[in-house]
C-alpha cells in the first residue's frame, strides 16, 4: 500500500529555469494539497486540488506557480524561471474523496521534492 | 485567520524524562488541532488529533495532546522520552467549516540525550 509518492526527491535547477514536482496521491485518494517548506519555517499551504479542479489556490505565489492535477496521473507542480527564494521542500498530500468540505480531514503526506536554485 | 505558535524551536530532554512540546493557536472559531512528527528527510507522520469530545487526546508512540480552550491551548506530552522520538514536531490547526488545509506552526525539535 504505497503512500503519498513524490519525485523527484531532489531536483536543482538554475536561475531562470523550470522546475516540475510531481505527486502521485494515495491510492484511492483523489484530494490533493501542496505545501511549502522554507527553512527554519513551517509548512505553508500552497494550492488544493480535486481531479481537474483546482479548489483553492490562495497560498499560491500569484506568477511563476501553477498546479495542476490531471484526470490521469500525477499532480504536478510547476515553478517558472526559478529565483533563489524558491529553494524549498515542498511536500504534497492527499485525502480521501467524499469527505468534502471538512477541517477533521487526516492529510497524508509525502516525503517531500527539496528545491535548490543555484 | 488562523495561526499557531509553538514555544520554542528547540527542546532538549534527557531519555526518559517528560516531554513538553507547547502550542497554542489563534482562531476565530474553536479549530481543529493536529499534532504531526517529521523524522529527517521524510514526510510528516500524524500523531494525533482534535475534532471534538474528550479533550485529551491519545495518539501514536504514547504521545498525547490536551486541549483547553480557555487557554487556546493544545500542549503535546509523552511521559517518557525515547532516543526514537527526536525529531521535528509541528502543531496545526484547520478550519471545521473549510477545506482540510492546515496551517502550521514553525515547529519544534525535540532532541533527546541519552
Amino acid at each position: 500500500n504505497a503512500g503519498v509518492m513524490q519525485n523527484p526527491r531532489h531536483l536543482v535547477r538554475r536561475r531562470g529555469q523550470e522546475a516540475r514536482l510531481r505527486c502521485s496521491p494515495m491510492k484511492g485518494h483523489s484530494h490533493v494539497y501542496w505545501y511549502r517548506q522554507l527553512p527554519e519555517e513551517g509548512l505553508k499551504f500552497m494550492v488544493y486540488l480535486q481531479k481537474e479542479n483546482i479548489i483553492d489556490e490562495s497560498g499560491m505565489p500569484k506568477e511563476r506557480f501553477s498546479a495542476e492535477f490531471p484526470k490521469e496521473g500525477p499532480s504536478i507542480l510547476r515553478i517558472q524561471q526559478v529565483v533563489r527564494g524558491d529553494s524549498a521542500a515542498y511536500f504534497c498530500a492527499s485525502s480521501p474523496p467524499g469527505q468534502g468540505l471538512s477541517g477533521a480531514n487526516v492529510l497524508t503526506f509525502g516525503a517531500g521534492s527539496r528545491l535548490t536554485v543555484l | 485567520a488562523q495561526s499557531v505558535t509553538q514555544l520554542g524551536s528547540h527542546v532538549s530532554v534527557s531519555e526518559g524524562a517528560l516531554v513538553l512540546l507547547r502550542c497554542n493557536y489563534s482562531s476565530s472559531v474553536p479549530p481543529y488541532l493536529f499534532w504531526y512528527v517529521q523524522y529527517p528527510n521524510q514526510g510528516l507522520q500524524l500523531l494525533l488529533k482534535y475534532t471534538t469530545g474528550a479533550t485529551l487526546v491519545k495518539g501514536i508512540n504514547g504521545f498525547e495532546a490536551e486541549f483547553k480552550k480557555s487557554e487556546t491551548s493544545f500542549h503535546l506530552t509523552k511521559p517518557s522520552a525515547h532516543m526514537s522520538d527526536a525529531a521535528e514536531y509541528f502543531c496545526a490547526v484547520s478550519d471545521p467549516a473549510g477545506y482540510s488545509t492546515l496551517t502550521f506552526g514553525k515547529g519544534t525539535m525535540l532532541l533527546v540525550s541519552p
